[in-house]
């Protein structure tokens, strides 16, 4: 599948700070998702990002799709407890997800 | 309820012993594959299949077999279970495909150990 590298790996966060993680891929990709797994949960649907340069939010959450649709990131504002997990970007390509390693956030209250 | 479903949620087996763990969906979809996550890895796809009688493979599907006999039930088969197919396994599905950008619902997973 595709290869998409997400740093960083971990994210430590004092509740109230912003974040943001990143997709990379050498390729140019078709679309990108994104998912939220919780700690002893399952893979969640957030967003899909098609077009150059697009811009989703969602409440705190901001999603960003790069002008040559090879990179994507994810920007929590005032992280919440709530906002615990690891987050995954998938490309996909045909019938085909592939799914970076993740970037797992921890919250400091 | 829409969901995915899955059984069993924890397996304890051992090597050369074949287990199967069913997935099933209620929700019509045409598109189900399986993924299994293992640290630092993320989820890698094994099998996906497009439809009933279509099935293809995805990234690791070595010592794996599918089935989609019926739309809504996409079983996975360990012939020969080895400990490296130690993992979390998920169950997922839509209503197209991957492809099309469709969101994949997972199932809640299941836990299998290879001794």
């Amino acid at each position: 599948g595709q290869q998409v590298m997400q740093i960083p790996q971990y994210q430590h966060v004092q509740e109230g700070e912003d974040f943001t993680t990143y997709c990379n891929s050498s390729t140019t990709l078709s679309n990108i998702q994104w998912y939220k797994q919780r700690p002893g949960g399952h893979p969640v649907f957030l967003i899909q990002l098609v077009k150059s340069g697009e811009v989703k939010k969602q409440k705190r959450l901001t999603f960003q799709f790069g002008e040559a649709k090879k990179n994507s990131s994810l920007h929590i504002t005032a992280t919440q407890t709530t906002d615990v997990g690891t987050y995954f970007c998938a490309p996909s390509n045909d019938y085909k997800l592939s799914f970076g390693a993740g970037t797992t956030v921890t919250v400091r209250a | 309820e829409a969901q995915v479903t899955q059984n069993p949620r924890y397996l304890i087996t051992v090597t050369g012993k074949k287990l199967t763990v069913t997935c099933s969906q209620n929700m019509n979809h045409e598109y189900m594959s399986w993924y299994r996550q293992d640290p630092g890895l993320g989820l890698r796809q094994i099998y996906y299949s497009m439809n009933v009688e279509v099935t293809d493979k995805g990234d690791v599907p070595e010592g794996y077999k599918v089935s989609r006999k019926e739309k809504r039930n996409f079983p996975l088969i360990l012939e020969s279970p080895s400990p490296n197919q130690t993992s979390l396994y998920f169950c997922a599905s839509s209503l197209l495909g991957a492809g099309g950008g469709d969101e994949q619902f997972f199932g809640p997973g299941t836990r299998l150990t290879v001794l």
